[in-house]
């Protein structure tokens, strides 16, 4: 079976630009995760979906910062406009609807913005 | 709120040493316990979980109990090798919340570094 799946793997761009990151979940997983890892930060969790539906976005740090899920097997995180403190790595996860399910984590998007 | 704590790192240690990542937690609800790990350039893997009190986790020679007299969830391994190099996190899942869903509260990772 294919795991999660995210594109692009590394985006560099310059500030000021729109990024787009996106994350094909696991066929039959209902739940869908975006999170964003840095150094400094750590793992934080950003948005959740359930049923493509956001259920928790309490992370996301800006309003330049918005995600979708318009099917149950795509959803895109976007950046607009990007700036330099938004380097890291965005990661996406699936999971099984309810609770207690082990989330599943793709490869990863690295992003430099310069 | 939820919250996991694990020992800052990094840890460093020798080829076939033993290994024990400290990890506790504070829950409202009825907790899972995941460890993940994250090898270098990758997305973050399950590693183990235990879903109720006194459970056991184990794989590829790691171990984990669920003890929720001392809230915690601490990684073993008996004899680490090379290739266990990497961040390891651990995790809790809020079950008793409905809507707190499958949520992943994790801890800050511990980077571990096994050396020949």
């Amino acid at each position: 079976d294919a795991g999660v799946i995210q594109s692009p793997r590394h985006e560099v761009t310059e500030m000021g630009q729109e990024v787009t990151l996106r994350c094909k979940p696991i066929s039959g997983h209902n739940s869908l995760f975006w999170y964003r890892q840095t150094m400094m930060r750590g793992l934080e969790l950003l948005i959740y979906f359930n049923n493509n539906v956001p259920i928790d976005d309490s992370g996301m740090p800006e309003d330049r910062f918005s995600a979708k899920m318009p099917n149950a097997s795509f959803s895109t995180l976007k950046i607009q406009p990007s700036e330099p403190r938004d380097s890291a790595v965005y990661f996406c996860a699936s999971s099984e609807q309810g609770v207690k399910q082990t989330q599943y984590f793709g490869p990863g998007t690295r992003l430099l913005v310069l | 709120g939820d919250s996991v704590t694990q020992m800052e790192g990094p840890v460093t240690l020798s080829e076939e040493a033993f290994l024990t990542i400290n990890c506790t937690y504070t829950a409202t609800g009825y907790p899972s316990l995941f460890w993940y790990v994250q090898y270098p350039g990758e997305g973050l893997q399950l590693l183990l979980k235990a879903t109720k009190a006194d459970d056991k986790g184990s794989n590829k020679g790691f171990e984990a109990t669920y003890r929720k007299e001392t809230t915690s969830f601490h990684l073993e391994k008996g004899s680490v090798q090379v290739s266990d190099s990497a961040v390891y996190f651990c995790a809790l899942s809020d079950g008793g919340i409905k809507a707190a869903g499958n949520k992943l509260t994790f801890g800050g990772g511990t980077r571990v570094l096994v050396k020949p």
